[in-house]
């Protein structure tokens, strides 16, 4: 299947700071691109979809102006959390949707452990 | 907007027995439905899907069976293995925009 890569891995920071996260879709490109926030033992909260070359779509309640999301690319996508916290430690998975054969599927990246001291 | 119900929350049984795992979805235009697999600390895995041209999809000793009247669809695990232990997470979406919503997750637990 295809590959979604994500960077880094785990981060720890401290609070006030900015911490940048990278989604990579490898082998397809990717109009669209999903952000996702896993709390411990709990479902993934869709928190925006990242469009290419237009601004993202937020959820309701994320707030735009702290999780900043740029779609550079057709393969690349970043989500910046600007002045963390520590209630902002939590799990961030991206995902790209992949078409083959007319159909869709989404992909998930492994996933960037944030954990604001 | 969709909503997707997930049940159980939590499903324990002995290796070798079957394992089933219900999802309800409100939206009837939702015509797509996957099935992901996530263990711990990792990235969620699609295990099966299922599109709503078909009742039934079969893989292995996973299957998925959806019912577009009673807009319900479920996960069968046969015969588990200690290696199936994960949280299961089922999800719907009408395609297209392709914005799915997912359950909310059952952990499964395969005692050998």
């Amino acid at each position: 299947g295809a590959v979604v890569s994500q960077h880094p891995s785990w981060v720890i920071c401290k609070s006030g700071t900015s911490v940048k996260i990278e989604c990579r879709s490898l082998d397809f490109q990717a109009t669209t691109m999903f952000w996702y926030r896993q709390f411990p033992k709990q479902s993934l909260m869709l928190m925006a979809t990242s469009n290419e070359g237009s601004k993202a779509t937020y959820e309701q309640g994320v707030e735009k102006d702290k999780f900043l999301i740029n779609h550079a690319s057709l393969t690349l996508s970043t989500l910046t959390v600007t002045s963390a916290h520590p209630e902002d430690s939590s799990f961030y998975i991206c995902s790209a949707t992949s078409t083959s054969g007319g159909r869709e599927t989404q992909y998930f990246g492994p996933g960037t452990r944030l954990l604001v001291l | 907007g969709e909503n997707v119900e997930q049940h159980p929350s939590t499903l324990s049984v002995q290796e070798g027995d079957s394992a089933v795992i219900k999802c309800t979805y409100s939206d009837s235009a939702s015509n797509y439905f996957p099935w992901y697999k996530q263990e711990l600390g990792k990235r969620p895995q699609l295990i099966i899907d299922i599109r709503s041209n078909v009742g039934e999809k079969k893989d292995q000793r996973i299957a998925v069976t959806l019912n577009k009247t009673a807009k319900h669809f479920s996960l069968h695990i046969t015969e588990t293995q200690p290696e199936d232990s994960a949280v299961y997470f089922c999800a719907a979406s009408r395609g297209g925009s392709y914005i799915p919503t997912f359950g909310r997750g059952t952990s499964l637990i395969v005692h050998p």
